[in-house]
């Protein structure tokens, strides 16, 4: 069984840094891309990240380019992301994903429970 | 970056009705089209990825169909547990991008 569990979240002041991990299991984590989606309270769905496999490759969306990392630790089948110079429309809960099929960075096919992330002074 | 319009934002139904949403992108997405449920307080659970494929386990009261921009997604026989709010996620380029969303509920 495919499991994602995110930890991280919490209160943190505009500016400031905050670091999220995800713990994947149940799946070859080496061979999926991985990917983070967020949504702001009452709000829709907004892609953040994506990491390759090996994570050579990441992606962002304009909204986080430059202030937010992805990485990922095969050997520790985790997935990361720092978010750096914290804004409050950051504030959202933070899902962390898993991509359909092995080495195609497509769908979004299995979701954690997410974790909070609040920016507020 | 393609933009998906998704409608209605929110519908009211019986039990037993049929509901459909359309999602439009604003460009050809070759049916790289999925369709997901979330519940209050849960994560979304993808029901449907490339236009009409259901996951395993998921009922085939779900259905989707479309092609180029423009898609559907249904509900045939809706029964409560189906009240959640439904998305569509285009995944042909990036930046994926997701559909507004549609609430719905129960008449």
């Amino acid at each position: 069984e495919v499991q994602l569990v995110e930890s991280g979240g919490g209160l943190e002041q505009p500016g400031r840094s905050l670091k999220l991990s995800c713990a994947a299991s149940g799946f070859t984590f080496t061979n999926y891309y991985m990917t983070w989606v967020r949504q702001a309270p009452k709000k829709g769905l907004e892609w953040v990240a994506t990491i390759s496999t090996s994570g050579s490759r990441t992606y962002f969306p304009d909204s986080v380019r430059g202030r937010f990392t992805i990485s990922r630790d095969n050997a520790q089948s985790s997935l990361f992301l720092q978010m750096n110079s914290l804004k409050s429309e950051d504030t959202a809960t933070y899902y962390c994903t898993r991509q359909g099929l092995p080495g195609y960075n497509d769908w979004f096919a299995f979701w954690g429970q997410g974790t909070l992330v609040t920016v507020s002074s | 970056d393609i933009q998906m319009t998704q409608s209605p934002p929110s519908l009211s139904a019986y039990l037993g009705d049929r509901v459909t949403i359309t999602c439009q992108a604003s460009q050809n997405i070759d049916k790289y089209i999925g369709w997901y449920q979330q519940k209050p307080g849960k994560p979304p659970r993808l029901l449907i990825r490339f236009t009409s494929r259901l996951e395993s386990g998921i009922p085939t009261r779900f259905s989707g169909s479309g092609s180029g921009r423009d898609y559907s997604f249904s509900i045939s026989n809706v029964e409560s547990e189906d009240i959640a709010s439904y998305y569509c996620l285009q995944y042909v380029k990036l930046p994926h991008t997701f559909g507004p969303g549609t609430k719905v509920e129960l008449k």
